[in-house]
């Protein structure tokens, strides 16, 4: 069985500063895929990274990058030089290959407020 | 970039009515789409798997009955609330995946209110 865990509820954070929100996972695929998506009070669901298990490199996309510790299975968000614009729900989510057939399951989410 | 999507964005209907969501891939095609389902405050808690031409994967606890899946070409899948309630008020949020299944698309939303 897949299971995600985000065990930050909420975070406040001062405008500029870097914040990271934690994210652990647990699978059975050998394969699999992980994903951070932001989610506004307006509720649409926005892809901001993808990490696959078997990537060497953390990925990266602009401000945001993913501390991916396969050992721990850990897939940490880092946001550097937060924007207020930051503030929303961040959901970790993760995706095997077999066994549970390309389902996309997701954490309980982090509220992200960020402070000027 | 590919876009979802999701059709009507907001929609009131009465208690004992069917209600139908749409979900477009506008610019790929989804072989593989998702229904999710998300409470206020909480977490996107898939519904079920709705692949082309085939029946609908459901999670445990959808009564399949109740949530009518169709996934009749390879840019549309609707859900279909059937005999609505007020308890299925929420949001409902598809998503799609592109060929690669590395990225998978959201649409808009749709916040369904059974009165």
């Amino acid at each position: 069985a897949q299971k995600i865990t985000q065990t930050q509820p909420g975070m406040f954070v001062q405008e500029k500063e870097a914040v990271t929100l934690d994210c652990t996972y647990d699978t059975s695929d050998p394969s699999y895929g992980l994903f951070w998506y932001k989610q506004p009070s307006s509720g649409e669901m926005i892809f901001l990274i993808y990490q696959g298990s078997y990537d060497q490199q953390n990925a990266t996309e602009g401000r945001y990058s993913l501390n991916f510790q396969k050992a721990r299975k850990s897939a940490n968000l880092v946001i550097s030089a937060s924007q207020l614009g930051d503030s929303a729900m961040y959901f970790c989510a993760m995706r095997g290959r077999y066994s549970s057939a390309s389902k996309i399951i997701f954490g309980s989410g982090t509220r992200l407020s960020i402070r000027p | 970039g590919a876009v979802v999507s999701q059709h009507p964005s907001r929609v009131i209907c009465k208690s004992g009515t069917s209600v139908k969501i749409e979900c477009r891939s506008l610019d790929f095609q989804a072989t593989t789409m998702f229904w999710y389902r998300q409470f206020p405050k909480q977490s996107l808690m898939l519904m079920a798997t709705s692949n082309e031409g085939s029946k609908a994967t459901y999670e445990q606890g959808v009564e399949k009955d109740k949530f009518l899946i169709n996934h009749a070409s390879l840019t549309l899948s609707t859900l279909t609330v059937t005999s609505a309630h007020p308890e299925d008020s929420s949001f409902y949020i598809c998503s799609a995946r592109d060929l690669l299944g590395n990225t998978i698309y959201f649409g808009e939303g749709s916040w369904l209110t059974v009165v």
